[in-house]
């Protein structure tokens, strides 16, 4: 375990619809890092928030954006759900905005649009 | 967009005996990551090699880099079947050292 946590475990959303999904990181960790997999893909970075500002952003839509709070959890929403979103949403908590260690990774939060 | 590819894509042996996945990826690293993922759940970090290491070892696991050929091994040794699990690598490049680039990953079956 990593002590790193996600809510809610599985979400199913139709097409259109918002979704919000909920990171607590690691204690300590003020770095928090979204990532989105697709059956049989690897992970793929979303964005990273440190400090409450987004620090770096990934290939995806402004529809997906995010949240953190000043105790360093945070959040994933996602406007206008399409079909192609379906997929394991992982977040990672880690000391500091580079991944030059290794990165803890909370369980995932699967979300199935209809 | 993925960076590394791993080799094979899936991988199935007997316990006892040893497995191999290999990395390739595209642009200059500051380090190569390898992670474990049991059936499509969070990811646990295995192992980190820097761009300036040749091998290195934790455990029963051995992990090497080719700078020049732009490619990773992971060897397990004395697999079990709790080995079973998807691997994947992940890569730093300078450019970007906020976030990982995955492969998409090697599905090893270790039957007891």
């Amino acid at each position: 375990e990593t002590g790193v946590t996600q809510s809610p475990t599985h979400l199913i959303k139709t097409r259109g619809q918002q979704v919000t999904l909920r990171c607590s990181s690691q204690s300590g960790h003020n770095t928090v890092s979204w990532y989105q997999q697709a059956l049989g893909q690897g992970p793929q970075f979303i964005f990273q928030y440190y400090r409450e500002e987004e620090n770096g952003r990934g290939n995806f839509p402004p529809r997906f954006s995010g949240l953190q709070f000043p105790n360093y959890s945070s959040e994933l929403n996602v406007n206008a759900l399409e079909l192609d979103d379906s997929a394991l949403y992982l977040c990672a908590s880690s000391l500091a905005t580079t991944v030059f260690n290794e990165q803890f990774f909370g369980p995932g939060t699967r979300l199935t649009v209809l | 967009s993925q960076q590394g590819e791993e080799d094979p894509q899936a991988l199935s042996i007997q316990e006892g005996e040893n497995a191999t996945m290999n990395c390739s990826y595209k642009t200059s690293i500051n380090n190569l990551q390898w992670y474990r993922q049991n059936s499509g759940r969070g990811l646990v970090h295995l192992i980190l090699i820097r761009s300036n290491e040749r091998e290195k070892h934790s455990g029963r696991l051995r992990v090497t880099l080719d700078t020049s050929k732009k490619s990773s091994s992971l060897l397990i040794t004395a697999s079990r079947a709790a080995d079973t699990a998807s691997y994947f690598c992940a890569t730093v490049n300078g450019g970007s050292n906020y976030k990982l680039t995955f492969g998409k990953g090697t599905l090893l079956t270790v039957n007891p």
